[in-house]
């Protein structure tokens, strides 16, 4: 039972445009929702997160959405760089530490 | 700050045997997670420990476990390896006193059985 799903395996951008990459859930007992980035041979950097409370949330190029009705969150990336390349993975927690995630994205910003 | 250190970063193991992996907190974090990345199955929680205390355990087999000191370094043990082992197993560790804190995790290790 996969509760949480990335249903793209992969997107192409172009550098300077905008990135969104998509994420749904089943479970309703989620309450915090988290974006990781990872690089090869590393482990996943936390990047942005919303509390189920909020609907939107934002750090510098980095915005999360939430929409609880639709059960999906996004991560919209503007203006996307180069560097940005990665495989992204959505989060979801019900209690303490444990953490559900999707399959991941991965993302190619091309020069 | 240091982020969380985990060692060794590459191990080769046989089929049979245990092995014993080591995770090390960020400073003031005193939750630390397990969780196991292979391409089969994504990454998946294996544990979590919290004031030396086992909090939470996902569906893995008894042959995984592990324990936390009272510095809040973390072991985990694998017992008679199997082929399907072969992962990597990443460590976190997060303010969990602190409410909806991140989890931040270390570069793990590769483990490979053969």
């Amino acid at each position: 039972d996969q509760q949480v799903k990335q249903n793209s395996p992969s997107l192409s951008v172009q550098e300077g445009r905008i990135s969104i990459l998509n994420c749904d859930y089943t479970n309703s007992m989620f309450d915090y929702f988290l974006w990781y980035k990872k690089y090869p041979a590393e482990g996943p950097t936390f990047l942005i997160s919303i509390s189920s409370i909020k609907d939107k949330n934002e750090d510098g190029r980095f915005t999360v959405f939430l929409n609880k009705s639709a059960k999906h969150l996004s991560l919209h990336i503007v203006p996307s760089q180069p560097g940005d390349s990665a495989v992204y993975f959505c989060a979801a927690r019900t209690s303490g530490s444990r953490l559900t995630f999707g399959e991941g994205t991965q993302l190619t910003v091309n020069p | 700050k240091a982020g969380v250190t985990q060692t060794p970063r590459y191990l080769i193991k046989t089929r049979g045997q245990q092995v014993t992996l080591s995770c090390s907190p960020i400073s003031g974090h005193r939750s630390v997670s397990w969780y196991q990345q292979t391409p089969g199955q994504g990454l998946q929680f294996l544990f979590e420990y919290f004031s030396e205390t086992q909090r939470n355990k996902g569906n893995f087999p008894g042959r995984f476990s592990g324990r936390q000191f009272s510095n809040s370094r973390s072991e985990m043990n694998v017992s008679t390896l199997e082929l399907g082992d072969s992962a990597l197993y990443l460590c976190a560790s997060s303010r969990r006193d602190r409410g909806k804190s991140p989890l931040h995790f270390g570069n793990g290790t590769r483990l490979t059985v053969t």
